[in-house]
């Protein structure tokens, strides 16, 4: 595609389900990563994919939170029994090897609310 | 601790001025900086990279020069436009981690007519 796509745009859960949440990075791009921005702060590392393995996992928050990604294509990020603080806003991006001067493109992100 | 520190935090300009916004990072060994532009409830988008040999780049009205130094960074916006209204984002990552982009909390734009 033209660019990082992300789904659900938005996302209201009951606080103690689980969430799924997509990512499609452009094509080509090999490495592939999540942030989570709460309200009104800066973004948060949570993983980092090379191709479909995982070299850095030590953003992710808690052990309900995990990530796969199919091969250099899709990544889906689950979180297990969420709670309250896990509102937030997910961003997924991609990028060609992430050394220096390669742009990292941005989705438009998932706003997970949870009630 | 790799940190990423943005000044002002909030800044209101007329349309048609100037600004410049500010960057500090202590992040070590450093291997690029990178400025974003956030508008609300969107992705970030990219403005500017710069490795540790480059000064200054520019991406039409945005100007980001770097002292690698001193460790600071800059982004000066001319000629202000209404659509310029964002949140500017100030992003590092280290040489042994060049994937982690360690973010600023951004500079709140506001311009107005």
């Amino acid at each position: 595609g033209a660019g990082v796509s992300q789904s659900p745009s938005n996302k209201v859960t009951e606080k103690g389900k689980d969430v799924e949440l997509r990512c499609d990075p452009i094509s080509g791009h090999t490495a592939l990563y999540w942030y989570r921005q709460r309200l009104g702060q800066g973004l948060e590392f949570l993983i980092y994919f090379q191709g479909n393995s995982a070299p850095d996992k030590s953003g992710l928050p808690s052990d309900r939170f995990s990530a796969e990604r199919t091969g250099e294509s899709v990544s889906t990020l689950t979180i297990q029994r969420t709670q309250q603080e896990d509102s937030a806003v997910y961003l997924c991006a991609s990028s060609h090897p992430p050394i220096s001067g390669n742009t990292i493109y941005f989705g438009e992100g998932s706003w997970l609310t949870v009630v | 601790k790799n940190q990423v520190e943005q000044s002002p935090q909030s800044l209101i300009i007329l349309e048609g001025k100037n600004c410049t916004l500010q960057c500090n990072y202590t992040v070590s060994p450093f291997s690029n900086l990178r400025w974003y532009k956030q508008d609300t409830g969107r992705g970030p988008v990219s403005l500017t990279i710069m490795t540790f040999s480059e000064n200054t780049k520019s991406n039409g009205r945005y100007t980001a020069t770097l002292d690698a130094d001193t460790k600071q960074s800059s982004l000066h916006i001319t000629a202000s436009q209404l659509s310029d209204s964002a949140s500017y984002i100030c992003v590092v990552s280290a040489m042994d981690s060049s994937y982690k982009l360690i973010f600023g909390s951004g500079t709140r734009l506001l311009v107005r007519p």
